[in-house]
């Protein structure tokens, strides 16, 4: 059986406060790992995808890294805002019975308090 | 001007009834996917076709058949609903399959089916 595991389930910050969330992948049968973020009553939406190990990605105060040989993805917020609260998926692309399919997480439910 | 969208939003239906789930994107992807989300708000993928090859068919009930008319579109139906089909389904697509490329999928709003 292959899972992704977030860690935390939950978390609540306050404004301001910086914050990293982490998304572990079996590290066989890797082809590329997906961060979206998914705001209440929306469908998710892509962040990042990085597939070579040692990847980073930035986009505004969100950025990303990879770990493939040990398979693990931080993601990290600087400078929260409330705006930032949703729930973050990650995926992993993985090899499973000859097709590549995207694994999800169960994802890590970020709440930024004013 | 919805990238991928999916209707209807709710449904609400009785056990042993037969429904569809209709997907479009105007993307121009070339793959679409089925995803359930199931009671531990797992994202789990059904099936995805590309160009209208389907190519990922998890184990799901064959009660369940995806079909895709074209790479635009990818419908669900479901006959002989049951109380444990209540979930929200999600339909996606992405540029190319996965496994090629950095292809990040593009959801639709999600359709909330409830079987009563």
């Amino acid at each position: 059986i292959l899972n992704v595991e977030q860690s935390p389930q939950s978390l609540h910050v306050q404004e301001g406060d910086s914050t990293n969330f982490t998304c572990s992948f079996p590290s066989s049968n890797f082809y590329a790992l997906h961060w979206y973020r998914w705001e209440t009553a929306k469908s998710p939406e892509a962040l990042f995808v990085m597939t070579l190990n040692g990847d980073e990605k930035k986009k505004g105060r969100i950025s990303a890294t990879l770990n493939t040989k040990e398979g693990y993805s931080y993601l990290y917020i600087k400078g929260s805002q409330p705006e930032d609260s949703a729930t973050y998926l990650c995926a992993s692309d993985l090899l499973m019975d000859s097709s590549y399919k995207l694994i999800f997480g169960s994802g890590t439910r970020l709440l930024v308090r004013p | 001007d919805t990238a991928v969208s999916q209707t209807p939003k709710y449904l609400v239906t009785q056990m042993g009834n037969d429904k569809s789930i209709k997907c479009e994107q105007n993307l121009g992807h070339d793959t679409m996917y089925w995803y359930k989300q199931d009671s531990k708000k797992f994202l789990k993928i059904m099936f995805s076709y590309n160009n209208k090859e389907l190519i990922i068919n998890e184990t799901v009930p064959n009660r369940f058949s995806p079909k895709s008319p074209d790479k635009a579109h990818l419908n669900l139906h479901i006959n002989s609903l049951e109380l444990g089909d209540s979930a929200v389904y999600f339909c996606a697509s992405s540029q190319s399959r996965q496994g090629r490329y950095n292809s990040p999928l593009h959801f639709g709003n999600g359709t909330r089916l409830t079987v009563t």
